[in-house]
């Protein structure tokens, strides 16, 4: 078992470039997540998708979309990429919403 | 290298001591509360998890430590290795809101040998 990828590790965009950043885990988890985690902000919830099909805004959701194109795999999109967007981001998964969350190992994003 | 954690409080400990790790929580209607570990450059990594029914758990020389009375979570690791160097986080889920995964800020925790 893999538990949960990511792709890719590292990313430099220039502002107003677009990109898709990939998850994917193999634990048959129903519910998954993206987070991006900040110096001193802790990590905090851009979109989740309870279960397969659906998909809801998190804490911070502005300048995001996602896509669960099946079980196993939820998409985070960024359409024009600010230099605020500037962090590391981190899918995760669960079987179910009150369950634990696995997390993947990061993506690095930098926007110049 | 990592930037996350710049900021956070430190416990230095020195190898083979007790550590302990303390989480104000903010919501007395959390009833579910994770640990996690990260280490530099690698996704947070799940510890120990404790229900609100719960006040201790214990894993393989972790224990965790539940105080419902003033909302505080603590980490106690055994014997600490320089393994255990890290950034720990506490997580807690809201009863009624179960889609979101509080965390707070975290606490680094430096092993000298």
């Amino acid at each position: 078992n893999a538990g949960v990828t990511q792709t890719p590790k590292f990313q430099v965009l220039k502002t107003g470039q677009s990109m898709t950043l990939q998850c994917a885990q193999d634990m048959n988890h129903n519910s998954m997540y993206w987070y991006r985690q900040d110096p001193g902000m802790g990590l905090r919830l851009i979109y989740y998708s309870a279960s397969e099909g659906t998909t809801d805004k998190g804490e911070v959701p502005n300048g995001y979309n996602v896509s669960r194109l099946n079980k196993r795999e939820f998409s985070l999109r960024l359409e024009s990429a600010a230099p605020s967007q500037t962090s590391v981001y981190f899918c995760a998964s669960s079987d179910w919403l009150e369950e634990t969350q696995y997390f993947g190992p990061g993506t690095r994003l930098l926007v110049l | 290298g990592e930037s996350v954690g710049l900021h956070l409080p430190t416990l230095s400990v020195q190898e083979g001591d007790n550590s302990i790790i303390n989480c104000a929580y903010s919501n007395s209607a959390s009833d579910y509360f994770i640990w996690y570990k990260q280490e530099s450059g690698k996704g947070p990594q799940f510890i120990i998890d404790i229900r609100s029914n719960m006040d201790k758990r214990q894993g393989q020389r972790v224990t965790v430590l539940l105080n419902k009375t003033v909302k505080h979570l603590s980490l106690q690791i055994a014997a600490t290795q320089p393994g255990d160097s890290a950034v720990y986080f506490c997580a807690e889920i809201p009863q009624y809101n179960t889609d979101k995964l509080i965390f707070g800020t975290g606490t680094r925790l430096q092993v000298f040998p």
